[in-house]
């Protein structure tokens, strides 16, 4: 079956630090791949996405590049906040048949001021 | 945009009863899909509806089990409760289509005691 995994957490970083949060996958076909971002107390909230090979997903100054060759789906941020500290989910779809999200188990990102 | 709306946001109930979720899908949306978040881990998906159908199941037992409005609002039903039913329960709705983005509600914290 499909499935994802993620670097485990928590990853702990100075304001203004580099993030990499590693993310690879495992899926019969070609997936989507999504990252979702949890704020204490809330939903998902879907933080960016990448629908075929190659394709650079961005928003709020994160990326993510997807890797066919590596299947893997890394989230970056070249300076992080004390904001952006939630716990990052990555996940895929399959364009085809079940459309139903598979998550990683996540990885909580604390930033220090 | 009221955006999805999941009620109640919290309850406890006791082993063996029985308790109902409700999700209001973002406007425009019509499908609605269900995803269980035990602490500390990824959502897992329960099942989604579709034109007041099942469409799509996910490996969980017969207890569970759902139902969507003609207005796309759906239920979450679970059965005979037990301790390990206690989690964070997601409503995600979308539209029907190939790469459409799921917007997730808040989340009902169920918790059996």
């Amino acid at each position: 079956g499909n499935s994802v995994t993620q670097m485990e957490g928590p990853v702990t970083l100075s304001e203004e630090a580099f993030l990499t949060i590693n993310c690879t996958y495992t899926a019969t076909g070609y997936p989507s791949l999504f990252w979702y971002v949890q704020y204490p107390g809330e939903g998902l909230q879907l933080l960016l996405k990448a629908t075929k090979a190659d394709d650079k997903g961005s928003n709020k100054g994160f990326e993510a590049t997807y890797r066919k060759e590596t299947t893997s789906f890394h989230l970056e941020k070249g300076s992080v906040q004390v904001s952006d500290s939630a716990v990052y989910f990555c996940a895929l779809v399959m364009d085809t048949g079940r459309r139903a999200l598979t998550f990683g188990s996540g990885t909580r990102l604390q930033v220090q001021p | 945009d009221a955006g999805v709306t999941q009620s109640p946001t919290h309850l406890i109930k006791t082993r063996g009863q029985q308790v109902t979720l409700r999700c209001s899908p973002k406007s425009g949306h019509d499908t609605v899909s269900w995803y269980q978040q035990a602490l500390g881990q990824g959502p897992q998906f329960i099942f989604q509806y579709y034109e007041e159908e099942e469409r799509q199941r996910g490996n969980f037992p017969d207890r569970f089990s759902g139902h969507q409005f003609p207005n796309y609002s759906s239920e979450l039903n679970v059965n005979a409760l037990l301790l390990g039913d206690s989690a964070l329960y997601l409503c995600a709705s979308s539209l029907q289509g190939r790469n459409t983005e799921a917007f997730f509600g808040q989340g009902t914290r169920l918790t059996v005691v």
